[in-house]
């Protein structure tokens, strides 16, 4: 069974700051994993997505790391802003049971202070 | 424009009730998903459509029934709802089963 979870489960941070988020998986058999961010009250909106083959995806300020082989998958965050306060959220989609699988950790909850 | 709307947005319900939730995507996907996020903001899979096809279907009583008339919708029926089924409901869709997903912005459901 597929188990993810987030360290730190809160954070808060001068603005300025570069910061990293971890999420760790227990199945290494993974398709691919993805970090959202969640904005309260909000759905979710999709920050960026690894697949198994690949290491490393950009976008702007962030960079996601995957390494399949111990479980854990960082984003960081270069130069924080507010406006990146959020909750973030990895999902991981594997394979189990007769069907595909996704499985979301709880989040770290990231407050970014001016 | 809306790339996965849901509706309704809030739905107050009496226990027992029968309640459908609506989910559409204009972005052309070929794959659909209902999850769960409870109290707790823990967000769990319930079912996921790939043409249609049902390709992950997780521990769910069978009071949920997802119903999918065509690609661009994917319907969440629940029959007999119960307190405990409380919660937020998210719609996604992605292209393929292994690519990005995109999500709709809930729908918070208050059992009484």
């Amino acid at each position: 069974k597929q188990e993810v979870t987030q360290i730190p489960a809160a954070l808060s941070v001068p603005e300025g700051e570069n910061l990293v988020l971890n999420c760790s998986f227990t199945d290494s058999a993974i398709y691919n994993l993805q970090w959202f961010r969640q904005d309260p009250g909000k759905g979710l909106t999709s920050l960026l997505l690894i697949q198994s083959s690949q290491r490393e995806q950009t976008s702007g300020r962030l960079n996601a790391s995957l390494d399949k082989s111990s479980g854990r998958s960082t984003l960081y965050i270069a130069a924080s802003q507010p406006g990146d306060s959020a909750t973030y959220l990895c999902a991981v989609r594997s394979w189990g049971g007769g069907y595909q699988k996704v499985t979301f950790g709880i989040g770290t909850k990231l407050q970014v202070i001016p | 424009d809306t790339a996965v709307s849901q509706t309704p947005k809030y739905l107050v319900t009496q226990m027992g009730n029968d309640k459908s939730i609506k989910c559409e995507q204009n972005l052309g996907h070929d794959t659909m998903y209902w999850y769960k996020q409870d109290s707790k903001k823990f967000l769990k899979i319930m079912f996921s459509y790939n043409n249609k096809e049902l390709i992950i279907n997780e521990t769910v009583p069978n009071r949920f029934s997802p119903k999918s008339p065509d690609k661009a919708h994917l319907n969440l029926h629940i029959n007999s709802l119960e307190l405990g089924d409380s919660a937020v409901y998210f719609c996604a869709s992605s292209q393929g089963g292994h690519n990005e997903q995109f999500f709709g912005p809930g729908t918070r459901l208050t059992v009484l």
